[in-house]
């Protein structure tokens, strides 16, 4: 069956960098643009951007330009998601999400990335 | 970009009872060439992610009961659940895909009363 399987949890401190995985499985994985979508704690959904999966070019939505970065292995049907200079308002759990076979709708979701930017 | 609008915020429902939850969107996400709208609902429970209900406003996703209907059109839109069960408890958020940046409302928490 479709499936994204997301990196574990990450603690780190501020200013360091992280790296977020998300498995595509179950489909051709450069068939589907990928999105990523933000959940801070206890707050609502908000959309970072998405990659283009065959071609690796990135989209970013506003607040999400500079310190994030979208990449792919598509050899091992992989979506990363990487932010640098973490502060602690980028405390969150981060989701990958595909786009449906027809439009723009997102299905299915990765489990979700929690990461904690704390000293 | 489209801001999406939900409400109520949080809403209150006794098992078997119908549940409303209403999205506004500042512009519409009507494609008046296939008339389709951009719209769709997802629920989420605690430590989990999102999962697609509706999506075309209207369209059951596969394997969603049949109490989840979606409707409106335009900028006015609705989620209803006809007969509420335990398992509904959660958060609701509808979307907008019809332009970019694809927009989120705020949620609504429906809780069992």
């Amino acid at each position: 069956q479709v499936q994204l399987v997301q990196s574990g949890s990450e603690l780190k401190k501020p200013g360091a960098s992280v790296k977020v995985s998300c498995k595509a499985s179950g489909y051709t994985f450069t068939g589907y643009a990928m999105n990523w979508v933000r959940q801070a704690p206890g707050q609502g959904l908000e959309w970072m951007g998405w990659i283009n999966t065959n071609t690796g070019n990135p989209t970013y939505a506003q607040g999400f330009t500079g310190r994030f970065v979208f990449s792919l292995d598509t050899s091992v049907s992989t979506a990363y998601l990487q932010i640098s200079g973490l502060k602690a308002e980028d405390t969150a759990v981060y989701y990958c999400a595909r786009v449906s076979s027809f439009n723009n709708w997102f299905d299915p979701w990765g489990q979700g990335t929690l990461v904690t930017v704390s000293s | 970009d489209i801001v999406m609008t939900q409400s109520p915020d949080s809403l209150a429902v006794s098992l078997g009872e119908r549940a409303t939850i209403n999205c506004k969107s500042s512009q519409s996400v009507l494609d008046s060439s296939n008339n389709n709208n951009y719209l769709a609902w997802y629920q989420q429970k605690p430590g989990q992610p999102p999962k697609l209900l509706i999506y075309w406003a209207s369209i059951r996703e596969s394997g969603v009961p049949d109490r989840f209907s979606g409707s409106g059109s335009g900028t006015d839109f609705t989620l209803t659940i006809s007969s509420l069960q335990a398992e509904d408890v959660a958060v609701y958020y509808c979307q907008q895909y019809y332009s970019s940046p694809i927009t989120f409302g705020q949620g609504t928490r429906l809780e069992n009363k």
